[in-house]
């Protein structure tokens, strides 16, 4: 399958700040990069995502790059607020006849107010 | 809409009996389901995807024999831990696509998790 990898795994910032987590891929067939959000015992949470055919979506405060050629995939966070701590995990869709989705390590996020 | 229910949200069994997780989708038809594990503070381990009609197809590593999947509809999915051991405790989670939705099917939803626990 695929492996994703992701940096940091934690990642301290004061409110206000910006943050930025990036993910690696290894497969040059995956198509898809969700990133998603998972607070202590909840269900993990689809913030923003990008396809392959694009180099950059933003949403609101949340903006995410792809590069193809590099195969790495960088989550922002710009004027962090404290409600944004969690665990970020962003995910790698394989298309193949399964898609299936294969997910980074995490990285828990402390917004300090 | 787009959404996944996941039953039950925790468990405590012995060692040596099976439990069933059910995984609906309620309101989107899903031909295809995943299911992940998750230790604690860790990453989301895909086990399986479960098609609809079909066997599951096993992550390599992932016992077939141990964790029975079955995708009897377009709405549910079950994952069964067979004979439990105090090892296989830990938050299990199934995700699913809408088939139809053309536009975001490529998006995954989670359900709510199960807490498995085995004394």
């Amino acid at each position: 399958g695929e492996n994703v990898e992701q940096h940091p795994s934690t990642l301290s910032v004061q409110e206000g700040d910006s943050a930025v987590i990036k993910c690696t891929y290894s497969d040059s067939a995956s198509n898809y990069f969700p990133w998603y959000k998972q607070e202590l015992g909840k269900r993990p949470q689809l913030i923003i995502d990008i396809r392959s055919n694009v180099g950059e979506k933003k949403d609101q405060r949340i903006a995410v790059t792809l590069n193809k050629t590099a195969k790495h995939f960088s989550l922002h966070i710009t004027e962090t607020q404290p409600e944004d701590s969690a665990v970020y995990f962003c995910a790698a869709r394989l298309a193949n006849t399964g898609n299936q989705f294969y997910f980074g390590t995490g990285t828990s996020l402390t917004v300090i107010p | 809409g787009a959404v996944v229910s996941q039953h039950p949200s925790w468990v405590i069994c012995k060692s040596g009996t099976s439990v069933k997780i059910e995984c609906r989708s309620l309101d989107f038809q899903a031909t295809t389901m995943f299911w992940y594990r998750q230790f604690p503070k860790q990453s989301l381990m895909l086990m399986a995807t479960s098609n609809e009609g079909s066997k599951a197809t096993y992550e390599q590593g992932v016992e077939k024999d141990k964790f029975l999947i079955n995708h009897a509809s377009l709405t549910l999915s079950t994952l069964t831990v067979t004979s439990a051991h105090p090892e296989d405790s830990s938050f299990y989670i199934c995700s699913a696509r809408d088939r139809w939705a053309f536009a975001t099917n490529e998006k995954l939803f989670f359900g709510s998790g199960t807490q498995l626990s085995v004394l």
